[in-house]
């Protein structure tokens, strides 16, 4: 079964500053990657996906792009971080490879933008 | 557009009682899935749907899907206080790699 490996666990940065959050998956190959974010006490936002190396989808441009160097590696990142950037950051994969796979989360990393 | 509305956001229910959430999408799908998140954590996979007039059942829950309507219900029978926690249904739209998510049903369940 799949593991997704998420760092940090929590991150405060000040508005401004860059930003890199790194997701790596264990137990499977080529899978579809997702970038989700929530913000306080709301519900999920798709923020990227990716169906290989190379090959991103944007829902929610702005400030944030997406990166996929390897196969099981998806990258989130911004160059200059805002205060509306704060939230739980959650990277995601289908448990399995048909199509009818529910998502598996990582434990996300929660970002607070000071 | 894709869409996924729930319905109610915020319930409080004491427990012994039942009750429903409702989960609604904009366009064709065949495959739906509910999730559990705790308070400050991750969302973990509860059922999934993936044809019209599933069913499944776990404990005191019980999810169905009706396509045709392009409903889904999580129904909760005589709720406990473990049950406490915010749940989310998400639909993976036919001929998109997109999974998206209802705005989440926050359930408390009151001793």
């Amino acid at each position: 079964s799949q593991t997704i490996h998420q760092w940090p666990a929590t991150l405060v940065q000040p508005v401004g500053s860059p930003l890199s959050l790194e997701c790596t998956v264990e137990g499977t190959s080529n899978p579809n990657l997702y970038w989700y974010r929530q913000a306080a006490g709301r519900g999920l936002q798709l923020l990227f996906y990716s169906v290989g190396i190379g090959q991103i989808s944007s829902e929610v441009p702005q400030n944030l792009s997406a990166s996929r160097p390897q196969d099981r590696q998806f990258i989130l990142s911004s160059k200059k971080l805002l205060l509306s950037d704060s939230g739980f950051y959650l990277c995601a994969c289908p448990l399995g490879r048909l199509l009818d796979s529910p998502l598996h989360f990582g434990n996300g990393t929660r970002l607070t933008v000071t | 557009e894709l869409k996924v509305e729930q319905n109610p956001l915020f319930l409080s229910m004491q427990e012994g009682k039942n009750y429903t959430i409702y989960c609604n999408y904009s366009t064709t799908s065949d495959r739906l899935y509910w999730y559990r998140q705790d308070p400050g954590k991750s969302l973990e996979s509860l059922f999934v749907l993936l044809s019209n007039g599933a069913v499944k059942q776990e404990g005191r829950l019980m999810a169905s899907l009706d396509t045709k309507a392009r409903l889904s219900t999580l129904h909760i029978t005589a709720a406990v206080h473990d049950l406490s926690a915010t749940y989310f249904c998400a639909v993976d739209f036919t001929g998109t790699y997109k999974y998206i998510f209802g705005t989440g049903t926050r359930l408390k369940v009151l001793a």
